[in-house]
């Protein structure tokens, strides 16, 4: 299995307070990617990098942030939490791109009453 | 942009059934195609893959076919098991393409009864 952590594994917590997210790989991968899991939707994708500080918007990026400051880890950041951000965050990571998989880490459980 | 529909579920199999999970594909350049699988509680593992026009990807007793033509890569497998159990994603990724991105459809639920 690829080396990839997130951290936590579930929370909760309140409307209006900020929320971070980590995401730890041991693999040395150049890609990263946070998604968010919906019923009916599938997986989306908020934003990915493409290397240390190079990151870009998914097609869901509104209301979320990143950073990666070291190639092993890819933070995802709620500034303010609303409801509609609860749902089941998800990192890949992969080598490359292309013919290149991603490969996903077990999830974060996010829950913002 | 790309896109990925896969028929609706869920779909419920008594084990040894044949099982076929409809996927098509819209995608430009030359796209990868992928299935992924996602047991309960856990995140998505690659299944399968395949590359390019009529290459046929397999695992676990899965596969899958590259039709160009028809722009589907539809998953089959000839006996499902109870372990079998549960959602599959069909994914497209386009490529030639900076940082090109993994597509998904909205997933299917398989259930497998003994």
């Amino acid at each position: 299995d690829a080396g990839i952590t997130q951290s936590p594994r579930h929370k909760v917590t309140e409307t209006g307070t900020p929320v971070t997210l980590r995401c730890h790989q041991t693999e040395n991968h150049r890609y990263m990617y946070w998604y968010r899991q919906d019923p009916g939707h599938g997986l989306r994708l908020i934003h990915y990098s493409y290397g240390v500080k190079d990151t870009d918007k998914g097609e869901v990026s509104d209301g979320y942030s990143v950073s990666r400051s070291k190639t092993e880890d890819f933070l995802l950041t709620l500034e303010s939490a609303t409801s509609s951000q609860t749902s089941v965050y998800f990192c890949a990571i992969s080598e490359g791109t292309g013919v290149q998989p991603q490969h996903f880490g077990d999830g974060t459980r996010l829950s913002i009453l | 942009g790309d896109s990925v529909t896969q028929m609706e579920g869920p779909v419920t199999l008594s084990e040894e059934a044949f099982l076929t999970i409809n996927c098509t594909y819209t995608a430009t350049g030359y796209p990868s195609l992928f299935w992924y699988v996602q047991y309960p509680g856990e995140g998505l593992q690659l299944l399968l893959k395949a590359t390019k026009a009529d290459d046929k990807g397999s695992n676990k007793g899965f596969e899958a076919t590259y039709r160009k033509e028809t722009t589907s890569f539809h998953l089959e497998k000839g006996s499902v098991q109870v372990s079998d159990s549960a959602v599959y994603f069909c994914a497209t990724r386009g490529y030639p393409g900076a940082n090109s991105k993994l597509t998904f459809g909205k997933g299917i639920t398989l259930s497998v009864r003994p």
